[in-house]
């Protein structure tokens, strides 16, 4: 079975520092993985994903993702944060076959500190 | 704007009534989700539809919730004798078909039930 686990249900960084958010996968196959945003009273947004081929992935907003398969990880970065980075964070693995359903992480709770 | 969205965006009831929303996905996707979500938790699947079939069923599912997706379009969640623990943000996402596809996410509906 597949699995996402999200090692931080709280991060906390000042504006200007780098964000780390943190994911750890378990697959029997070469996963899809994927990063989604979701702000206060707003739909899940997706931020960037990983299908097989660059392992640094490049999404919207200046974050990023890479994939590291010797360490099943798939860690979420940004050099500076900003305010507006403030939200809830989700690691999503889908299913590689048949209904393609995501497995959600519990999430990262980022505060930008002014 | 094309995207995801449900109806209502919050949806107050008492225990033992029953509920009906309502998703309408991307026009040309033909694979529809829906999830539920709990507070401090990550969404969780709970059915999917392929056009107008229904393929997967949560074991999160139980025999007091049922969908539908007539002629493939917009789909609906409804939930008999409510009950407490149906409080949750409910939402819906639509996607192409295929491996790395991402899901596109509706606003959400919100349940409470007193």
């Amino acid at each position: 079975a597949q699995s996402v686990t999200q090692l931080d249900s709280h991060v906390s960084v000042s504006e200007g520092t780098p964000v780390l958010l943190r994911c750890n996968y378990s697959s029997s196959y070469s996963p899809s993985l994927f990063w989604y945003v979701q702000h206060p009273n707003k739909g899940l947004q997706l931020l960037l994903k990983y299908t097989s081929a660059a392992t640094l992935v490049k999404g919207i907003n200046g974050f990023e993702a890479e994939f590291k398969k010797s360490e099943t990880s798939f860690h979420l970065t940004k050099p500076s944060a900003h305010m507006s980075d403030a939200a809830e964070y989700f690691c999503v693995v889908s299913e590689t076959s048949g209904t393609y359903k995501y497995i959600f992480g519990t999430g990262t709770r980022l505060k930008v500190l002014a | 704007d094309t995207g995801v969205s449900q109806d209502p965006r919050h949806k107050i009831t008492k225990r033992g009534q029953n509920v009906t929303f309502r998703c309408d996905p991307i026009s040309e996707h033909n694979r529809l989700y829906w999830y539920r979500q709990t507070l401090g938790q990550g969404p969780e699947f709970l059915t999917y539809f392929q056009n107008e079939a229904q393929l997967e069923k949560s074991r999160l599912l139980s025999d007091r919730f049922s969908a539908e997706r007539p002629k493939g379009s917009f789909s609906t969640l409804e939930i008999q004798r409510t009950e407490q623990g149906d409080s949750a943000m409910y939402l819906c996402a639509s996607s192409r078909g295929g491996p790395g596809n991402e899901q596109f996410f509706g606003p959400g509906t919100r349940l409470t039930v007193l």
